[in-house]
């Protein structure tokens, strides 16, 4: 099993300019996130996935999509990046209800300038 | 709403020494906690959760924490650290469906 991956590792974007981050696991997880990483703020929620069809907004869903077509496939949607978007995303899954245990991607690092 | 405090941004400890991470939580219903382990440029890897039964829980590596409902606590022990531990922990909650983490403790193990 790969577990967790998302691409692409690095990018660089240009104000107002937009993207999709991949994110996509092989264990059959019904839950998925995606998070943000900002230096002294920890982890916070962006939008949440229970399953095929149903997402959920988090703590900061501003300026972001997702969609949830496939059990498989997660993938973040910034329509006009801004700067404040700079960050290091994780998405993570884990199995069902009443599992906790979440499974990281190993993050992607974006610059909006 | 829910929080998670980490009351320690930096711990730097000697090889061998013990440690303690700190972490409060502030959830009044039954609640669900973990520490997570973050090396430099990969993503977080669980270490730890506490769910029901036992408040004392230990991970496969000597890391033990122990869940004190009185004091909302859940502070991360281990009896002697090695240059291996040095990483960014995170203490995180969840009450259900959505999870909060706290902003992190950076353990420093100095040879």
């Amino acid at each position: 099993n790969a577990g967790v991956t998302q691409t692409p590792k690095f990018q660089v974007l240009k104000t107002g300019q937009s993207m999709t981050l991949q994110c996509a696991q092989d264990m059959n997880h019904e839950y998925m996130s995606w998070y943000r990483q900002d230096p002294g703020m920890g982890l916070r929620l962006i939008h949440y996935s229970v399953g095929a069809g149903i997402t959920d907004q988090g703590e900061v869903p501003n300026g972001y999509n997702v969609s949830r077509s496939t059990t498989e496939d997660f993938p973040l949607r910034l329509l006009s990046a801004a700067p404040s978007q700079t960050s290091v995303y994780f998405c993570a899954s884990r199995r069902a209800a009443g599992s906790y245990e979440q499974y990281f991607g190993p993050g992607t690092r974006l610059t909006v300038t | 709403a829910q929080s998670v405090t980490q009351l320690d941004s930096q711990v730097p400890v000697f090889e061998e020494a013990p440690v303690e991470l700190r972490c409060n939580y502030s959830s009044s219903v039954s609640v669900y906690l973990f520490w997570y382990v973050q090396y430099p440029n990969q993503g977080l890897q669980l270490l730890l959760k506490y769910l029901s039964g036992s408040t004392l829980v230990e991970s496969i590596n000597g890391f033990e924490a122990e869940f004190n409902k009185s004091q909302t606590s859940f502070h991360l022990r281990k009896p002697s650290v090695h240059i291996s531990d040095t990483a960014e922990y995170f203490c995180a909650e969840t009450t259900g469906n959505q999870f909060y983490f706290g902003t992190g403790t950076s353990l420093t193990v100095i040879p």
